[in-house]
């Protein structure tokens, strides 16, 4: 059974770039049928899709956030990362990792990891 | 790109059937058969519901369906059920090749 799971630092400091890696497991991250990619929450607010990628690298971002998202993937450790730079209080969310099937931002969902971005 | 429009709030009693809207432009839902619809309790991981519209992934009760007319899509949750008491949220791929989120509805179940 594919499983996703989030990890990366809980606390980021103001102007500086948050890292987050998503592990696979229990299957294949190289696949022609989904992509890979970050759906973040900031807290008692709703669902904001990031970016994503396929297994190949090509990258599809939000263009609310696309000057500061760097998505990636790392085929031979099965996981793809997320870079935000220059955060702000409004990066503070929970960061989801998601797998991505043809027409839907994600099937499969890693259990959140939450960042919150201090001054 | 602008997230898709959702009522608040929507509530019924048990047994009832409610229905849920989810309102974009010809760029998203009306020009695209990939609107999905997640489900998502207090603290808990968003659940996908409904994929291309109308379809149930394996494991979801046959109690929800989903439907779109134009720019506007819909879920339906018949027999409501207290368990059925949570967030809704409607995406839709879009022609900028990304996705986008409604602002979500709260299923009150009275």
């Amino acid at each position: 059974q594919l499983q996703l799971q989030e990890s990366g630092p809980g606390l980021v400091k103001s102007s500086e770039t948050l890292s987050l890696t998503c592990s696979v497991s229990g299957g294949s991250l190289i696949s022609s049928s989904h992509n890979w990619g970050w759906i973040r929450q900031p807290p008692g607010e709703g669902l904001e899709w990031i970016g994503s990628i396929s297994y190949s690298g090509s990258t599809y971002y939000n263009p609310s956030l696309k000057s500061r998202l760097t998505i990636s993937v790392d085929t031979s450790n099965s996981r793809f990362s997320l870079k935000v730079s220059s955060v702000t209080a409004a990066d503070t969310a929970i960061y989801y990792c998601t797998r991505l099937p043809n027409g839907s931002p994600g099937d499969v969902w890693g259990q959140g990891t939450t960042v919150t971005v201090s001054s | 790109q602008s997230a898709l429009t959702q009522p608040a709030s929507v509530s019924g009693s048990p047994g009832q059937s409610i229905t849920i809207s989810c309102t974009g432009t010809s760029s998203d839902v009306g020009g695209y058969n990939s609107v999905c619809w997640y489900q998502q309790h207090p603290g808990k991981v968003p659940k996908l519901m409904i994929y291309e519209v109308s379809n149930r992934p394996s494991g979801v009760s046959n109690r929800f369906s989903g439907s779109k007319s134009g720019n506007t899509a819909s879920l339906t949750i018949s027999g409501l059920q207290a368990e059925d008491e949570a967030d809704y949220y409607c995406s839709s791929f879009t022609s900028s090749i990304t996705y986008v989120f409604g602002t979500g509805t709260k299923v009150t179940v009275l």
